[in-house]
Order: structure tokens, then C-alpha cells, then sequence
């Protein structure tokens, strides 16, 4: 059984915080790493594919480092808005999709 | 550009059912996925397709089936259904069904049985 740890399982910030999350996964036999925001009543929506060790990929205030030697991911929001609430997924492929449980977050106008 | 969509939303079944859930992938994805999600766990892949080929399968009993159709829609069928089947299902779509292709998701089908 192949485990993709997220942590952690819930965080509550006040508006304007910066924030910052982990998802851990094996450091062996590598493909990629994506990332997701679920948003209530939504469908899953991409956010980042990372490849190579040392990635680090942004979209607006997110943005996503990687590192494949040592399995784990980081996904940072800086400035947290109430409509960053959602719940953030990350998926470790290798020859399918292995999804973590996932982090959600409340921000706190 | 349309997304991906499902139908039905939503569906109660009773213990022994068979079910059928469709999806469509976006225009000119080729490849189309499968997911279980059941409520406090990421989502669980249960099958791949692409070109009405199977690419992979997840840890999931026979009772679970799904096929692909020229236009690359997708049916998931599952038999005998049981209240461990509960869940939300999502069909995700990607060009090529590659490790980093994009993959984009449905609003999943709601499945409840009693």
C-alpha cells in the first residue's frame, strides 16, 4: 500500500495570514506530484503538476515547492483570503493517482 | 469550453443494485478516470481508460466495471452494490492520460445505498 500523508488535517488562519502545508509521499521511483483545491460543492480544481526535484511552481498568492529525495511537498498561501477556504488535496503518481486525505482550511474573515 | 460533466448528480440504490454512472471528458480528452470518495479520505482510483483501452485498475473487487466509447465518454457500472459503496464519484479527464498531464474533474456523482 503506497501512503500519501497530509498534514495537517485541518488549519483555521485569520484573513491575511500566511499558511503553509505538507504532503509527504515515497522518494522512490518518482513521476510527478499534483496538487488540487476542492472547494465545497465544486469539483477538484488543478492547481500545480511538479516533476523535478527542486521545483517550485506559483499561481498568484500560491505557490509549491518539491522535493523528491526526501518525499514531501509544500503548498504555501501567502496572505490568506476567505476564498482560499477549501480543502487541498495533493496526488502522488506513480502508475496511478495516490491521493492524500487532504488539509482543509478555514480562512477567517 | 464545456467541462467535465457527470450525470446523475445524485442517486439512492438499495443493497443489491446494479448502477450505472456516466461521465464525459472535456473535448478532445482522450484519457478518462475513475474515483471513490468516501467522506473523510482523499479520492481512490478505481479505474483508467484511454482510447476504450483499460490503462490501469485500482484495488477495487470485480463487482466494479467501466468501459470507454468512441467519443471517449465513459460508464462506470457497478453490481451488487453494497452500503460500503456509499460514496462520491468522480470521472476526471486528461489529454493523454499521462503521469503529468493535467487532470480535471467532474462535480461527481453522489451514490447512496440503503
Amino acid at each position: 500500500i503506497l501512503n500519501v500523508e497530509q498534514s495537517p488535517q485541518s488549519l483555521h488562519v485569520q484573513e491575511g495570514d500566511s499558511t503553509n502545508f505538507t504532503c509527504s509521499f515515497p522518494s522512490s521511483n518518482f513521476y510527478a506530484l499534483h496538487w488540487y483545491r476542492w472547494e465545497t460543492a465544486k469539483s477538484p480544481e488543478a492547481l500545480f503538476v511538479m516533476t523535478l526535484n527542486g521545483d517550485e511552481k506559483k499561481k498568484g498568492r500560491i505557490s509549491a515547492t518539491l522535493n523528491t529525495k526526501e518525499g514531501y511537498s509544500y503548498l504555501y498561501i501567502k496572505g490568506s483570503q476567505p476564498e482560499d477556504s477549501a480543502t487541498y488535496l495533493c496526488a502522488f503518481v506513480r502508475n496511478q493517482f495516490y491521493f492524500g486525505t487532504g488539509t482543509s482550511l478555514t480562512v477567517i474573515p | 469550453d464545456a467541462g467535465v460533466t457527470q450525470s446523475p448528480t445524485h442517486l439512492i440504490k438499495t443493497r443489491g443494485q446494479h448502477v450505472t454512472l456516466r461521465c464525459s471528458p472535456i473535448s478532445g480528452h482522450k484519457s478518462v478516470s475513475w474515483y471513490q470518495q468516501v467522506l473523510g479520505q482523499g479520492p481512490q482510483f478505481i479505474f483508467q481508460y484511454y482510447e476504450k483501452e483499460e490503462r490501469g485498475r485500482g484495488n477495487f473487487p470485480d463487482r466494479f466495471s467501466a468501459r470507454q466509447f468512441p467519443n471517449y465518454s465513459s460508464e462506470l457500472n457497478v453490481n451488487a452494490l453494497l452500503l460500503g459503496d456509499s460514496a462520491l464519484y468522480l470521472c476526471a479527464s486528461s489529454a493523454a492520460g499521462g503521469s503529468t498531464d493535467t487532470q480535471y474533474f467532474g462535480p461527481g456523482t453522489r451514490l447512496t445505498v440503503l
